[in-house]
Order: structure tokens, then C-alpha cells, then sequence
């Protein structure tokens, strides 16, 4: 099984509605990630957080919530899902070291707002 | 200017060449740099990271550093059709995050 699980893997929805993204960890890792991958664009962080009670906006982060239920699960939500919100996401860990770059990738969860 | 820059591609090079990838950044204060890999439809995977100036070798991988410059390259030797990916480029900048460039994608031809 993955160490960072994604659900839904692919998802299509129409404009307005309610989406929520799903990411759990096996890894033991405090921190995790949000991030939103489009063509040409790269990765762009849309949310982080450092533990349970510690949750962090991003470069992107207009246009969703997120929520730390436990230290090894964070959910990305879209409230009202627009088009140009299609994207492919990634949910990434790490570990508590200072200045790590080594995140560990979920396997991307491809969202589509028609 | 975005905070990393990478030359778009794509990049081609025969098999058993050297490819050669490019990133810049702007922030003069950053320390870490890192080098993914994302194969076509996969998550990216660390493949190096660098702290200090000059060369760092693993393998058929030496990632290079030019602070002064604010450069930083990935050099693949001996290159295989198993390394076409896209390469990204990321930097540790402001609060500490972790900041992607828009990667380069490398095509080995057999």
C-alpha cells in the first residue's frame, strides 16, 4: 500500500458543487501538503500544515479550505468548484526536519469542473 | 520574475549523451535546492539536493550550485530512455517552503 493515499483518485463535477479531496499518511510525518500541478505551471502550494493545530495558507489559496482531522489525515476542499480549478492535485509529506525538501507525493488526484 | 525558473523544453538528447537542465531563482537567501523527477502520469520523486556551492555526484547525476549566480543545474550523464521525464527544479525560499519551478521535460532517444 502507498505510504500517502489519495481519494479520489479522479474526479469530474459541475460548477458550484462541494468537493473534498482526501489524503492519509502511513509515514509518521507531522507535516503535510497541498499542492495543485496545472500545465506549464508547476507545482504551486495551496495549503500546509506543520501538526494538528497548525494549518497554513499558501500561494494559492483563494477558493479552498482545508482540514487536519488527525496527524495522518488533511482534506483539501473546494466549496463551490469552478472551472478553472481543474487541475491535477498532490497531497505531499515531510518530516519535522528544519528546512527539509524531501516531500513524499501522493498519487495525484485528477479533478476536472466542467 | 517567478521565484524558479526553468527552461520549459523540451529537451531532447540520443541515447548515452549528457542532458543538461537549467533552474534560476531570485531569492539571494535560499539554501536548499532540489531536483524531482515525475515520470508521465506518476508523482515526483526526489532525485538530489544540494546546500553548498559546486558539484554533488550520485550516480550517473551530478546537480551543481552557483550561489553568486543564483543558478543551479542537473547534469545526467550516459543518459537512458528510462530517464524521459520532466525534471523540477525547487527551492527552499521564503518561510521556509518549498518553491517548484514549472520543470523541463527530457526526452532520451533510443
Amino acid at each position: 500500500d502507498a505510504d500517502v493515499t489519495q481519494t479520489p483518485r479522479n474526479r469530474i463535477t459541475k460548477t458550484g458543487k462541494r468537493i473534498m479531496l482526501e489524503c492519509s499518511q502511513t509515514k509518521g510525518h507531522d507535516r503535510m501538503y497541498w499542492y495543485r500541478q496545472d500545465p506549464g505551471l508547476g507545482l504551486r502550494l495551496i495549503y500546509y500544515s506543520f501538526d494538528v493545530k497548525d494549518i497554513n495558507k499558501g500561494e494559492i489559496s483563494d477558493g479552498y479550505s482545508v482540514s487536519r482531522q488527525a496527524q495522518a489525515k488533511f482534506s483539501l476542499s473546494l466549496e463551490s468548484a469552478i472551472p478553472n480549478q481543474t487541475a491535477l492535485y498532490f497531497c505531499a509529506t515531510s518530516d519535522t526536519t528544519e528546512a527539509t525538501g524531501e516531500l513524499f507525493f501522493g498519487e495525484g488526484s485528477r479533478l476536472t469542473v466542467l | 520574475q517567478k521565484e524558479v525558473e526553468q527552461n520549459s523544453g523540451p529537451l531532447s538528447v540520443p541515447e548515452g549523451a549528457i542532458a543538461s537542465l537549467n533552474c534560476t531563482y531570485s531569492d539571494r537567501g535560499s539554501q536548499s535546492f532540489f531536483w524531482y523527477r515525475q515520470y508521465s502520469g506518476k508523482s515526483p520523486e526526489l532525485i538530489m539536493s544540494i546546500y553548498s556551492n559546486g558539484d554533488k555526484e550520485d550516480g550517473r547525476f551530478t546537480a551543481q550550485l552557483n550561489k553568486a549566480s543564483q543558478y543551479v543545474s542537473l547534469l545526467i550523464r550516459d543518459s537512458q530512455p528510462s530517464d524521459s521525464a520532466t525534471y523540477l527544479c525547487a527551492v527552499i525560499v521564503t518561510a521556509r517552503q518549498l518553491t517548484f519551478g514549472s520543470g523541463t521535460q527530457l526526452t532520451v532517444l533510443p
